[in-house]
Protein backbone atom coordinates (compact mmCIF):
# COMPACT_ATOMS: atom_id res chain seq x y z
CA UNK A 1 0.00 0.00 0.00
CA UNK A 2 0.62 3.48 -0.20
CA UNK A 3 3.40 4.75 2.15
CA UNK A 4 4.88 7.69 3.75
CA UNK A 5 8.57 7.67 5.44
CA UNK A 6 10.12 11.12 7.23
CA UNK A 7 12.80 11.96 9.28
CA UNK A 8 12.19 10.43 12.97
CA UNK A 9 11.48 11.57 15.96
CA UNK A 10 12.95 14.87 17.32
CA UNK A 11 15.21 17.05 15.27
CA UNK A 12 16.56 20.11 17.55
CA UNK A 13 18.55 22.52 15.67
CA UNK A 14 20.05 25.81 16.87
CA UNK A 15 18.47 29.29 16.08
CA UNK A 16 19.66 30.38 12.46
CA UNK A 17 20.59 27.23 11.32
CA UNK A 18 18.97 25.71 8.27
CA UNK A 19 15.93 23.39 8.37
CA UNK A 20 15.79 20.22 6.61
CA UNK A 21 12.87 17.60 6.82
CA UNK A 22 13.30 14.51 5.11
CA UNK A 23 10.00 12.80 3.05
CA UNK A 24 9.90 9.95 0.85
CA UNK A 25 6.42 8.33 -0.23
CA UNK A 26 5.95 4.98 -1.79
CA UNK A 27 2.65 4.90 -4.00
CA UNK A 28 0.61 3.60 -6.98
CA UNK A 29 -0.70 7.02 -7.99
CA UNK A 30 0.05 8.04 -11.05
CA UNK A 31 -0.55 11.69 -9.71
CA UNK A 32 0.04 12.11 -6.26
CA UNK A 33 -0.57 14.76 -3.78
CA UNK A 34 2.22 15.97 -1.43
CA UNK A 35 1.66 17.83 1.76
CA UNK A 36 3.08 19.09 4.73
CA UNK A 37 0.89 19.78 7.48
CA UNK A 38 1.91 21.88 11.04
CA UNK A 39 1.05 20.95 14.67
CA UNK A 40 1.96 23.49 16.99
CA UNK A 41 1.15 22.70 20.37
CA UNK A 42 -2.65 23.48 21.65
CA UNK A 43 -3.46 24.24 17.95
CA UNK A 44 -4.92 22.30 15.21
CA UNK A 45 -2.88 20.60 12.88
CA UNK A 46 -2.60 23.44 9.63
CA UNK A 47 -1.35 23.06 6.20
CA UNK A 48 1.97 24.47 5.66
CA UNK A 49 2.20 23.63 1.58
CA UNK A 50 1.44 21.25 -1.36
CA UNK A 51 2.50 20.25 -4.53
CA UNK A 52 1.69 18.29 -7.34
CA UNK A 53 3.51 19.34 -9.69
CA UNK A 54 7.13 17.77 -10.54
CA UNK A 55 9.75 19.53 -9.95
CA UNK A 56 8.17 23.05 -9.14
CA UNK A 57 9.25 24.44 -5.94
CA UNK A 58 5.81 25.75 -3.77
CA UNK A 59 7.31 28.07 -0.94
CA UNK A 60 4.69 29.47 2.12
CA UNK A 61 5.76 30.97 5.82
CA UNK A 62 9.31 31.02 4.89
CA UNK A 63 9.66 26.91 4.04
CA UNK A 64 9.49 25.67 0.80
CA UNK A 65 9.87 22.13 -0.60
CA UNK A 66 10.29 20.81 -4.01
CA UNK A 67 8.33 17.67 -5.55
CA UNK A 68 10.80 15.04 -7.23
CA UNK A 69 8.84 12.29 -8.87
CA UNK A 70 11.54 10.12 -9.87
CA UNK A 71 13.12 10.38 -6.19
CA UNK A 72 9.83 10.30 -4.68
CA UNK A 73 10.71 12.70 -2.62
CA UNK A 74 9.03 15.89 -0.50
CA UNK A 75 11.19 17.62 1.53
CA UNK A 76 10.51 20.21 4.04
CA UNK A 77 13.08 23.02 3.83
CA UNK A 78 13.75 26.50 5.72
CA UNK A 79 16.82 28.65 5.37
CA UNK A 80 16.91 29.67 8.93
CA UNK A 81 15.38 28.25 11.42
CA UNK A 82 13.08 30.71 14.49
CA UNK A 83 12.09 29.44 17.88
CA UNK A 84 8.43 29.92 16.45
CA UNK A 85 8.93 27.16 14.03
CA UNK A 86 9.28 24.52 17.25
CA UNK A 87 6.04 22.06 16.21
CA UNK A 88 5.03 18.73 14.73
CA UNK A 89 5.30 18.50 11.41
CA UNK A 90 3.59 16.05 9.24
CA UNK A 91 3.89 15.01 5.20
CA UNK A 92 1.19 13.60 3.52
CA UNK A 93 0.03 11.86 0.40
CA UNK A 94 -3.10 11.06 -1.51
CA UNK A 95 -3.97 10.93 -5.33
CA UNK A 96 -5.46 13.90 -6.85
CA UNK A 97 -9.31 14.01 -6.85
CA UNK A 98 -9.15 11.03 -3.88
CA UNK A 99 -8.79 13.23 -0.84
CA UNK A 100 -7.67 10.46 1.62
CA UNK A 101 -4.41 11.27 3.03
CA UNK A 102 -1.70 9.09 4.26
CA UNK A 103 0.20 10.46 6.90
CA UNK A 104 4.25 9.88 7.66
CA UNK A 105 5.06 9.11 11.45
CA UNK A 106 5.77 12.96 12.16
CA UNK A 107 8.59 14.85 12.91
CA UNK A 108 9.28 17.18 15.97
CA UNK A 109 11.23 19.93 15.24
CA UNK A 110 12.75 21.95 18.28
CA UNK A 111 14.12 25.32 17.93
CA UNK A 112 16.81 26.69 20.69
CA UNK A 113 18.47 29.61 21.52
CA UNK B 1 -11.61 30.32 8.14
CA UNK B 2 -12.70 26.87 8.19
CA UNK B 3 -14.53 25.82 11.20
CA UNK B 4 -14.47 22.05 12.71
CA UNK B 5 -15.27 21.64 16.06
CA UNK B 6 -15.05 18.45 18.67
CA UNK B 7 -16.97 17.00 21.53
CA UNK B 8 -15.70 16.72 24.08
CA UNK B 9 -12.36 17.45 24.30
CA UNK B 10 -11.36 15.12 26.40
CA UNK B 11 -13.11 12.36 28.24
CA UNK B 12 -12.34 9.44 30.74
CA UNK B 13 -13.60 5.98 29.93
CA UNK B 14 -13.90 3.08 31.29
CA UNK B 15 -12.85 -0.11 29.55
CA UNK B 16 -16.09 -1.70 27.79
CA UNK B 17 -17.69 1.41 27.91
CA UNK B 18 -19.54 3.15 24.92
CA UNK B 19 -17.81 6.53 23.72
CA UNK B 20 -19.14 8.97 21.33
CA UNK B 21 -16.79 11.69 19.29
CA UNK B 22 -18.75 14.42 18.31
CA UNK B 23 -17.17 16.60 15.10
CA UNK B 24 -19.46 19.97 13.64
CA UNK B 25 -17.94 21.36 10.84
CA UNK B 26 -19.73 25.06 9.69
CA UNK B 27 -17.88 24.70 6.58
CA UNK B 28 -20.36 23.12 3.92
CA UNK B 29 -17.40 20.57 3.03
CA UNK B 30 -18.35 17.01 1.28
CA UNK B 31 -15.84 15.25 3.01
CA UNK B 32 -14.88 14.45 6.67
CA UNK B 33 -12.34 12.37 8.17
CA UNK B 34 -11.54 10.93 11.75
CA UNK B 35 -8.01 10.49 12.89
CA UNK B 36 -6.18 9.52 16.17
CA UNK B 37 -2.87 10.59 16.94
CA UNK B 38 0.07 8.51 18.37
CA UNK B 39 3.42 8.97 18.79
CA UNK B 40 5.58 6.87 16.44
CA UNK B 41 2.20 6.28 14.49
CA UNK B 42 1.43 10.45 13.02
CA UNK B 43 -2.15 10.49 11.97
CA UNK B 44 -3.80 7.29 11.57
CA UNK B 45 -7.09 7.42 9.75
CA UNK B 46 -10.07 5.31 11.34
CA UNK B 47 -12.94 6.52 9.19
CA UNK B 48 -14.11 8.71 6.75
CA UNK B 49 -17.26 10.40 5.13
CA UNK B 50 -17.78 11.95 1.36
CA UNK B 51 -21.09 13.17 2.76
CA UNK B 52 -24.51 12.78 4.83
CA UNK B 53 -25.39 9.10 4.93
CA UNK B 54 -22.40 7.59 3.78
CA UNK B 55 -19.51 6.21 5.98
CA UNK B 56 -16.19 4.65 5.02
CA UNK B 57 -13.21 2.51 6.19
CA UNK B 58 -9.96 4.00 7.00
CA UNK B 59 -6.54 2.59 7.53
CA UNK B 60 -7.48 1.32 11.30
CA UNK B 61 -11.10 0.64 11.60
CA UNK B 62 -11.22 -1.84 14.13
CA UNK B 63 -13.21 -1.54 17.35
CA UNK B 64 -14.82 2.14 15.66
CA UNK B 65 -18.09 2.83 13.83
CA UNK B 66 -18.48 6.18 12.71
CA UNK B 67 -22.39 8.02 11.89
CA UNK B 68 -22.57 10.97 9.27
CA UNK B 69 -26.06 12.22 9.94
CA UNK B 70 -26.20 15.21 8.24
CA UNK B 71 -23.33 17.67 6.01
CA UNK B 72 -22.36 19.42 9.44
CA UNK B 73 -21.88 16.27 11.79
CA UNK B 74 -19.75 13.04 12.13
CA UNK B 75 -19.26 10.72 15.06
CA UNK B 76 -16.79 8.50 15.65
CA UNK B 77 -18.34 5.43 18.10
CA UNK B 78 -16.33 3.11 20.45
CA UNK B 79 -18.80 1.02 21.26
CA UNK B 80 -16.75 -1.26 24.21
CA UNK B 81 -13.90 0.99 24.83
CA UNK B 82 -10.50 -0.44 25.50
CA UNK B 83 -7.33 0.95 26.84
CA UNK B 84 -5.60 0.59 23.70
CA UNK B 85 -7.73 3.01 22.13
CA UNK B 86 -6.21 5.75 24.62
CA UNK B 87 -5.08 8.94 22.15
CA UNK B 88 -5.81 12.12 20.71
CA UNK B 89 -8.73 11.88 17.84
CA UNK B 90 -8.72 14.43 15.32
CA UNK B 91 -11.93 15.31 13.09
CA UNK B 92 -10.94 16.94 9.82
CA UNK B 93 -13.41 18.14 6.72
CA UNK B 94 -12.54 19.12 3.75
CA UNK B 95 -13.60 18.88 -0.13
CA UNK B 96 -14.25 23.06 -0.38
CA UNK B 97 -13.28 25.27 -2.95
CA UNK B 98 -9.16 23.81 -2.40
CA UNK B 99 -10.56 20.70 -2.49
CA UNK B 100 -7.74 18.46 -1.79
CA UNK B 101 -6.77 20.39 1.61
CA UNK B 102 -8.33 19.41 4.88
CA UNK B 103 -9.44 21.69 8.04
CA UNK B 104 -8.49 19.88 11.20
CA UNK B 105 -10.59 20.31 14.81
CA UNK B 106 -8.74 21.12 17.93
CA UNK B 107 -8.61 17.12 19.02
CA UNK B 108 -10.44 15.17 22.24
CA UNK B 109 -7.86 13.74 24.00
CA UNK B 110 -9.49 10.27 25.24
CA UNK B 111 -8.23 8.37 28.65
CA UNK B 112 -9.46 4.72 28.60
CA UNK B 113 -8.91 3.13 32.06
Amino acid sequence: GDSVTQTEGLVTLTEGLPVMLNCTYQTIYSNPFLFWYVHYLNESPRLLLKSSTDNKRTEHQGFHATLHKSSSSFHLQKSSAQLSDSALYYCALSDTGNYKYVFGAGTRLKVIA
Amino acid sequence: EAAVTQSPRNKVAVTGGKVTLSCNQTNNHNNMYWYRQDTGHGLRLIHYSYGAGSTEKGDIPDGYKASRPSQENFSLILELATPSQTSVYFCASGGGWDQDTQYFGPGTRLLVL
